[in-house]
């Protein structure tokens, strides 16, 4: 299986700040690749589809750029309601699909 | 708008069978363009794609390897709805286990993305005795 590995594991940020999250895949995966946010006792919700197109109704402050077996995703003003927990999944090895371990944004 | 319903129990015991449904609102189980998923999280393992099933002239499944032999995935076309059993549970079963929609997009230069876009809420189940 493909693995995927985020970095850091968790963050610290304050409103407003540019907040970036990396994911990299064990293979190469072209930009088959998902970002998913996760607030506590809810379930994922889509953020960004094919590594950078922006899921219907998701805020423009996030984006996602990458190819290959790095990525990136992007909050470029952090407002209090993103402070959740982020995945990333790749979905190039169909229907294996695999998620990284997450990366938890909080509040400094 | 898509929405889909959990129900099932949050507690069965090692070496028992774990069944979930998850009913379909705004879709069809049938849908020639979605597939339709169970997942599961947990703090050891993650996010972790279990399986899905999907219509495309007949119905067709796909299962994870690491529950290949134990899972079983069936639609209900009849309830608009999908079933998940997960036979001979043990304490690492234990996990919240989520129902959710893959849809399919071709954005060009060959390439088809799948993605999961919508979830159910979710259902915590505990294997103990």
């Amino acid at each position: 299986d493909i693995q995927m590995t985020q970095s850091p594991s968790s963050l610290s940020a304050s409103v407003g700040d540019r907040v970036t999250i990396t994911c990299r895949a064990s293979q190469s995966i072209g930009s088959y690749l998902n970002w998913y946010q996760q607030k506590p006792g809810k379930a994922p919700k889509l953020l960004i589809y094919a590594a950078s197109s922006l899921q219907s109704r998701v805020p423009s402050r996030f984006s996602g750029s990458g190819s290959g077996t790095d990525f990136t995703l992007t909050v470029s003003s952090l407002q209090p309601e993103d402070f959740a927990t982020y995945y990333c999944q790749q979905s190039y090895s169909t229907p294996t699909w695999t998620f990284g371990q997450g990366t938890k944004v909080e509040i400094k | 708008q898509v929405q889909l319903q959990q129900s099932g129990p949050g507690l069965v015991k090692p070496s028992q069978t774990l069944s979930l449904t998850c009913a379909i609102s705004g879709d069809s189980v049938s849908s020639n363009s979605a597939a339709w998923n169970w997942i599961r999280q947990s703090p050891s393992r993650g996010l972790e794609w279990l399986g899905r099933t999907y219509y495309r002239s007949k119905w067709y499944y796909d299962y994870a390897g690491s529950v290949k032999s134990r899972i079983t995935m069936n639609p209900d076309t009849a309830k608009n709805q999908f079933s998940l059993q997960l036979n001979s549970v043990t304490p690492e079963d234990t996990a919240m286990y989520y129902c959710a929609r893959d849809l399919v997009i071709d954005i060009g230069a060959g390439g088809l993305h799948y993605f999961f876009d919508y979830w159910g809420p979710g259902t915590l189940v505990t294997v103990s005795s």
